[in-house]
């Protein structure tokens, strides 16, 4: 039983336009998201993050959106670079635990 | 400084045989967490340490799969009598503790069981 859910398993998006990624949750006591993004042969790395109480967050390219009704977060890249080409897994923890559980990802590809 | 470190960073073995894994964590870092990536598949939780206990093992595939932590620092996941379906990227990630949500991943073993 998935708990994050990501439909897309990969994206091609021209280099300038925006990517925009998308990820659903089932479990409402999620408090806290997070996107991570991962090279091959590379560990994941932190991305960017969003807490329940905000439905917006922006750090440069990267833009997260929360949508608490719908259980559903988008990342948005805008303008997309080929160096964003990569996995991008969207993953949530809830408020009484560290556990953080991970979607399946997306595959980015960035087309110069 | 110095990131999570994974040893070895390939790992070829055959069926039946056991494999140990190894995670140094970042320094000063508490909580540390075990994950795998199948080919094609997500990140599987498999376990967290908060210290050196471990309070949530509910991932481990099996009893054939175990995981230690000691000195609040390195971890090491052992795998018995491996089969073909154990062959994955074993990844370990470290973050501050409670309360922290971001983690630091290393770069992961390949484990590969013919």
């Amino acid at each position: 039983d998935q708990q994050v859910k990501q439909n897309s398993p990969s994206l091609s998006v021209q280099e300038g336009r925006i990517s925009i990624l998308n990820c659903d949750y089932t479990n409402s006591m999620f408090d806290y998201f997070l996107w991570y993004k991962k090279y091959p042969a590379e560990g994941p790395t932190f991305l960017i993050s969003i807490s329940s109480i905000k439905d917006k967050n922006e750090d440069g390219r990267f833009t997260v959106f929360l949508n608490k009704s719908a259980k559903h977060l988008s990342l948005h890249i805008v303008p997309s670079q080929p160096g964003d080409s990569a996995v991008y897994f969207c993953a949530a923890r809830g408020t009484s635990y560290d556990k953080v559980i991970f979607g399946p990802g997306t595959s980015l590809s960035v087309i110069p | 400084g110095a990131g999570v470190s994974q040893s070895p960073s390939n790992k070829v073995t055959e069926k039946g045989k056991d494999v140990e894994l190894r995670c140094d964590p970042i320094s000063g870092h508490t909580a540390l967490y075990w994950y795998r990536q199948s080919l094609g598949q997500g990140l599987e939780f498999l376990i967290y340490f908060q210290g050196n206990s471990a309070p949530d093992k509910s991932g481990l595939p099996s009893d054939r799969f175990s995981a230690e932590r000691t000195g609040g620092s390195v971890s090491t996941l052992t795998i018995q009598r491996t089969q073909q379906e154990d062959s994955a990227v074993y990844l370990c990630a470290s973050s501050i503790g409670r309360g922290s949500y971001e983690q630091y991943f290393g770069p992961g073993t390949r484990l590969t069981v013919t």
